[in-house]
């Protein structure tokens, strides 16, 4: 079957840098997508690794390991508005199926 | 350029009732997905239309029914509605092409249908 795992919930401080993990176990994987879901928003598209290595986009890092089936998601100078739910999710079947995780809730506490 | 569309953004329904959710995909798009999003199950994939056609599709059970329109709009309709059925239904639309690009194969999501059931 298809399955991710990331976890539930993790705090961390102001200013400070957080590693988020994700671990997948999929058939017909394309890609790893990392999206942020603010409370009552849509998910908002973050990274997205195809090949193994590290993508950075600013504050933001994200990791790809196909042949363990692993990411991570970094996130650097921590600011406020970053505690959200940030959802890992594999892209299936040659495009248009998303599978995700049950996300990953960020407090970012002062 | 504008941004994945759905309405209506708030619906509320009784059991035994059907419901029609609509989603306008980002222009140049033309693939469109559907999902729905409760806090016990997360976010779980309905199905995909890519040109008119059902490429995709997940375990859910046959109430749940889409299609595509020409303009690659889509409609989602879930029909005898259950109170489990209450969640925050979320579309979103990418190029469909799976080029390995972010560019090609990113899904960006429209604001949701926050169905209610009674």
């Amino acid at each position: 079957g298809q399955n991710i795992d990331q976890p539930t919930e993790m705090t961390a401080t102001e200013g400070a840098i957080v590693q988020i993990n994700c671990t997948y176990q999929t058939s017909g994987f394309n890609g790893l997508f990392w999206y942020q879901q603010h409370a009552g928003e849509a998910p908002t598209f973050l990274s997205y690794n195809v090949l193994d290595g590290l993508e950075e986009k600013g504050r933001f890092s994200s990791f790809l390991s196909r042949s363990k089936g692993y990411s991570y998601l970094l996130l650097k100078e921590l600011q406020m508005k970053d505690s959200a739910s940030y959802l890992c999710a594999a892209l299936l079947n040659q495009g248009g199926k998303l599978i995700f995780g049950q996300g990953t809730e960020l407090s970012v506490k002062p | 350029k504008a941004g994945v569309t759905q309405t209506p953004r708030y619906l509320i329904k009784t059991r035994g009732q059907q419901v029609t959710l609509s989603c306008s995909p980002i222009s140049g798009h033309r693939s469109v997905s559907w999902y729905q999003q409760t806090p016990g199950q997360g976010l779980q994939f309905l199905f995909e239309y890519f040109s008119e056609t059902q490429r995709n599709k997940g375990n859910f059970p046959g109430r749940f029914s889409g299609r595509q329109f020409s303009n690659s709009r889509s409609e989602m309709n879930v029909s005898t509605l259950e109170l489990g059925d209450s969640a925050l239904y979320l579309c979103a639309s990418s190029t469909g092409l799976a080029g390995g690009s972010s560019s090609t194969d990113t899904q960006y999501f429209g604001p949701g249908t926050r169905l209610t059931v009674l």
